[in-house]
């Protein structure tokens, strides 16, 4: 079964502090992703990564950046918070190697509250 | 860039009933259509998918039907019960490596005992 692992479930940030978000997956999956989550938004992409040390822009990635050194680790960072980055943030990984099909697997979520 | 429409924001159905969810998207290019359910504080999870090829898809109480022409794409849930109570989202993606999907903004079921 598809482990995907958020380091925190919930974070509170005072505006201006540096954040990461860090991910596990442990089923060798060659793509991971960073959602934002808001009501009535959806999911919205921010970045991901089909490689190690790759990343390409998602929809939001203005306030964001990433870091993927390892396949099973993808980290997301906000330089300097601010409340407008208050939100679930959710973690993903798919593969479409053999036998894969591209499925989104998640992460149970971190939730960021910027004071 | 791929915008995916999703109606309604919310459906309540009595147990037993039947429920539509209906999304439309924007680029005739995307070529798969997954559907993700969030129930209350846990993960979203892929309950059904549909790829460009294929008209309509089942998976026991719940069917997805694409529309090509028309750009839309419903999920249909027969049998309605209290645990498919949750948000359920679509998505669409342009790219055959499904690393770029477009969600839409989601439907909040609840289905009333």
């Amino acid at each position: 079964d598809v482990k995907v692992t958020q380091s925190s479930r919930y974070l509170v940030k005072r505006t201006g502090e540096k954040v990461f978000l860090e991910c596990v997956q442990d089923m060798d999956h060659e793509n991971m992703f960073w959602y934002r989550q808001d009501p009535g938004l959806g999911l919205r992409l921010i970045y991901f990564s089909y490689d190690v040390k790759m990343k390409e822009k998602g929809d939001i990635p203005e306030g964001y950046s990433v870091s993927r050194e390892k396949k099973e680790r993808f980290s997301l960072i906000l330089e300097s918070a601010s409340t407008n980055q208050t939100s679930m943030y959710l973690c993903a990984s798919s593969t479409t190697g053999t036998g894969g099909t591209g499925e989104l697997f998640f992460g149970e979520g971190s939730r960021l509250t910027v004071l | 860039g791929e915008n995916v429409e999703q109606h309604p924001s919310t459906l309540s159905v009595q147990e037993g009933d039947s429920a539509v969810i209906k999304c439309t998207y924007s680029d005739s290019a995307s070529n798969y259509f997954p559907w993700y359910k969030q129930e209350l504080g846990k993960r979203p999870q892929l309950i059904i998918d549909i790829r460009s090829n294929v008209g309509e898809k089942k998976d026991q109480r719940i069917a997805v039907t694409l529309n090509k022409t028309a750009k839309h794409f419903s999920l249909h849930i027969t049998e309605t019960q209290p645990e498919d109570s949750a948000v359920y989202f679509c998505a669409a993606t342009l790219d055959n490596y499904g690393q770029n999907f477009v969600f839409g903004p989601g439907t909040r079921l609840s289905v009333l005992p």
